[in-house]
């Protein structure tokens, strides 16, 4: 079955430091991935997504993520944390064609310190 | 600009009331609508998928009975919580794919969400 795996509940950065945030995805077969990034009591906005064209993806606000097939993940990062980056980020997969079936990782919370 | 739009973002009421949220589509058509159900610091879960013109396919343990979902016009559709109580309480949030590319990507615009509460 697919399921997607985001490591870490929270995570805590200081401003200015890198952000990692991980996620690994199981399929039989190849995959789209997304993050989305929601803000407290908003809905979701697009980060980025792997649709099968370059495997490094590059986002908004900086963000950017590799597509590593070989060890079935998709983390986000970024060089240099903002305090406006403190927010939800989920991990997403579909696997093409089935208009909307999105499995949604459990999501990581992003604490950005001064 | 939002492409999405949900209305209402708060709602309370009171246990054995009725609910109706809307999802519209702005500038483009949708005759697909996905609704999901986000509870308290947890993911997103699809609860059913709206077609326009015919019945939605509910998720495995969604109750189609209290969850009532109609899909009126390429860019509506609505979601009813039928005598809605506090377990129902949770944040529902409506999406459509972005274009055709995304019906074939699975890439989805979301709406801005509605916060149920029902005391």
């Amino acid at each position: 079955a697919q399921s997607v795996t985001q490591l870490g509940s929270h995570v805590s950065v200081s401003e200015g430091a890198l952000v990692l945030l991980r996620c690994n995805y199981s399929s039989s077969v190849p995959p789209y991935l997304f993050w989305y990034v929601q803000y407290p009591n908003q809905g979701l906005q697009l980060l980025l997504k792997y649709t099968s064209a370059a495997t490094l993806v590059k986002g908004i606000n900086g963000f950017e993520a590799e597509f590593k097939k070989s060890e079935t993940s998709f983390h986000l990062t970024k060089p240099s944390a903002h305090m406006s980056d403190a927010a939800e980020y989920f991990c997403a997969v579909t696997f093409g064609g089935s208009q909307g079936n999105l499995i949604f990782g459990k999501g990581t919370k992003l604490s950005v310190k001064p | 600009g939002a492409v999405v739009s949900q209305h209402p973002s708060r709602v309370i009421c009171k246990s054995g009331t009725s609910v109706k949220i809307e999802c519209r589509s702005l500038d483009f058509q949708a005759t697909t609508m996905f609704w999901y159900r986000q509870f308290p610091k947890q993911s997103l879960m699809l609860m059913a998928t709206s077609n326009e013109g015919s019945k939605a396919t509910y998720e495995q343990g969604v109750e189609k009975d209290k969850f009532l979902i109609n899909h009126a016009s390429l860019t509506l559709s609505t979601l009813t919580v039928t005598s809605a109580h506090p377990e129902d309480s949770s944040f529902y949030i409506c999406s459509a794919p972005r274009g055709v590319a995304g019906q074939a990507t699975g890439e989805l615009f979301f709406g801005e969400g509605s916060r149920l509460t029902v005391l």
